[in-house]
C-alpha cells in the first residue's frame, strides 16, 4: 500500500484565496483525521471522520475551515478565505478503526502570504 | 478534558540513554502511543502500550506506564544521532478513535 497520500505537498497562496487540501487514506481504513501543526500550537486535531461521517469538528478553528469526506477513499480540507495565520503543515492520517494506530501522510505545507 | 503534556526539549550525548516523559489527564485513555517525526516528514509510530500494561520493550525502546500518576515515558537506549527528531506522545480516548497528541519533545543527540 502506498500509505496515506496528501496533495499538494506545498502550497503558496495569497491571502483571501481559497485553498483545498486533499487526502487519500489507506484502503480499508475507516477513520480519517486532519491535523494542523505549527511551531506555536504544536499538533492540533482539527476534525475526524469515521465511516465518512464527521464525528468531532470541535478543533476546526472557525467557519473559514470546512472538511468533507464524500467517500471512503477521499477527503478534502478547505480554507476560504485563507489568511496568513493559516500557514502551517496540515497532516491527514487514517486508521483501521477504534484503538488502532494512525498512519500519517507526508503533510501539506501551506504558506499564505 | 483530554490533555497530553510533554517537555519541549531534551539534549543527550550519543551512546547515552534518553528518557522522554509524558503526562495525560484522562484516565479513560485506553491506548498510548509514541510517534517520531523527522524534519520535513510526517509522524511515524514507534511503539504503543495498552493501558493495562506497565511496561513494553521493543529493541532499544522501553515504554513505562504509571496509570496511577497518568505518566508515560519512552526510554531510548544507546541513543544515536539518527534518533534526533521530535517525539510525540499520544493518547487514544474512549469512544471513537480520537488521538490527542502532546506538544512533542525535540530530542537532540550530539556526537
Amino acid at each position: 500500500d502506498a500509505g496515506v497520500i496528501q496533495s499538494p505537498r506545498h502550497e503558496v497562496t495569497e491571502m483571501g484565496q481559497e485553498v483545498t487540501l486533499r487526502c487519500k487514506p489507506i484502503s480499508g481504513h475507516n477513520s480519517l483525521f486532519w491535523y494542523r501543526q505549527t511551531m506555536m500550537r504544536g499538533l492540533e486535531l482539527l476534525i475526524y471522520f469515521n465511516n465518512n461521517v464527521p464525528i468531532d469538528d470541535s478543533g476546526m478553528p472557525e467557519d473559514r475551515f470546512s472538511a468533507k469526506m464524500p467517500n471512503a477513499s477521499f477527503s478534502t480540507l478547505k480554507i476560504q478565505p485563507s489568511e496568513p495565520r493559516d500557514s502551517a503543515v496540515y497532516f491527514c492520517a487514517s486508521s483501521r478503526g477504534m484503538n488502532t494506530e494512525a498512519f500519517f501522510g507526508q503533510g501539506t505545507r501551506l504558506t499564505v502570504v | 478534558g483530554e490533555d497530553v503534556e510533554q517537555s519541549l526539549f531534551l539534549s543527550v550525548r550519543e551512546g547515552d540513554s534518553s528518557v522522554i516523559n509524558c503526562t495525560y489527564t484522562d484516565s479513560s485513555s485506553t491506548y498510548l502511543y509514541w510517534y517520531k517525526q523527522e524534519p520535513g516528514a510526517g509522524l511515524q509510530l514507534l511503539t504503543y502500550i495498552f493501558s493495562n500494561m506497565d511496561m513494553k520493550q521493543d529493541q532499544r525502546l522501553t515504554v513505562l506506564l504509571n496509570k496511577k500518576d497518568k505518566h508515560l515515558s519512552l526510554r531510548i537506549a544507546d541513543t544515536q544521532t539518527g534518533d534526533s527528531a521530535i517525539y510525540f506522545c499520544a493518547a487514544a480516548f474512549t469512544g471513537f478513535q480520537k488521538l490527542v497528541f502532546g506538544t512533542g519533545t525535540r530530542l537532540l543527540v550530539s556526537p
